[in-house]
């Protein structure tokens, strides 16, 4: 089975911090994605990558960076934490194909104060 | 921009009662795939169903797909409690490999 792993299920950080959410997959895939999710909007595409070192703006990238150097991992960056970023994380990697399924890691809930 | 938009947004029903819902898209597709998302966890992959294709069963699960119309249907039969859930609907608009959700339908079975 795919197995795709969040860093952490919750965090708390505060408003200015730098954050880093990891997200590792272990089935060799070549993409790998960062969503957030917010009630009543469903899941937001920040960034996705289609190799290693390469990223590609999703719809809401402003705030965001993100770095992919291993095949495996995917980081996403929030530069300068703010409040509006306080949301459920939700990472996922599929492979090369457009009709290839999407996996997803467990999520991570971040609060920013 | 949100490419899908379920509909309804939220379903009560009772259990053996089929459930129906409903995705709206915007731009031409390769395929459309239904995802699940039990409370606070990630997305389970429930059934992919490419753009020549008008239907599409998977155990209790059925899809239908109308491209004219740019809607696709997800039908759960018999449900069961274990089904609550929210479900989303998938679509690769830029046929990049980069996928669009919708905001989901919130599914409560009733025991």
């Amino acid at each position: 089975d795919v197995k795709v792993t969040q860093s952490s299920r919750y965090l708390v950080k505060r408003t200015g911090e730098k954050v880093f959410l990891e997200c590792v997959q272990d089935m060799d895939h070549e993409n790998m994605f960062w969503y957030r999710q917010d009630p009543g909007l469903g899941l937001r595409l920040i960034y996705f990558s289609y190799d290693v070192k390469m990223k590609e703006k999703g719809d809401i990238p402003e705030g965001y960076s993100v770095s992919r150097e291993k095949k495996e991992r995917f980081s996403l960056i929030l530069e300068s934490a703010s409040t509006n970023q306080t949301s459920m994380y939700l990472c996922a990697s599929k492979r090369g194909s457009s009709t290839d399924t999407q996996y997803f890691g467990p999520g991570t809930r971040l609060t920013v104060l | 921009s949100q490419q899908g938009e379920e509909d309804p947004q939220a379903l009560s029903i009772q259990e053996g009662e089929n459930a129906t819902m409903n995705c709206s898209y915007k731009t031409s597709i390769n395929n459309l795939q239904w995802y699940r998302q039990n409370s606070g966890r990630g997305l389970v992959h429930l059934i992919l169903i490419r753009s020549n294709e008008r239907e599409k069963h998977s155990g209790r699960l059925r899809v239908t797909l109308d491209t004219s119309k740019k809607s696709s249907s997800l039908l759960i039969t018999a449900s069961r409690a274990a089904d609550t859930a929210s479900y989303f609907c998938a679509t690769d608009p830029y046929n990049n490999n980069d996928m669009r959700f919708g905001a989901g339908t919130r599914l409560t079975v009733k025991p």
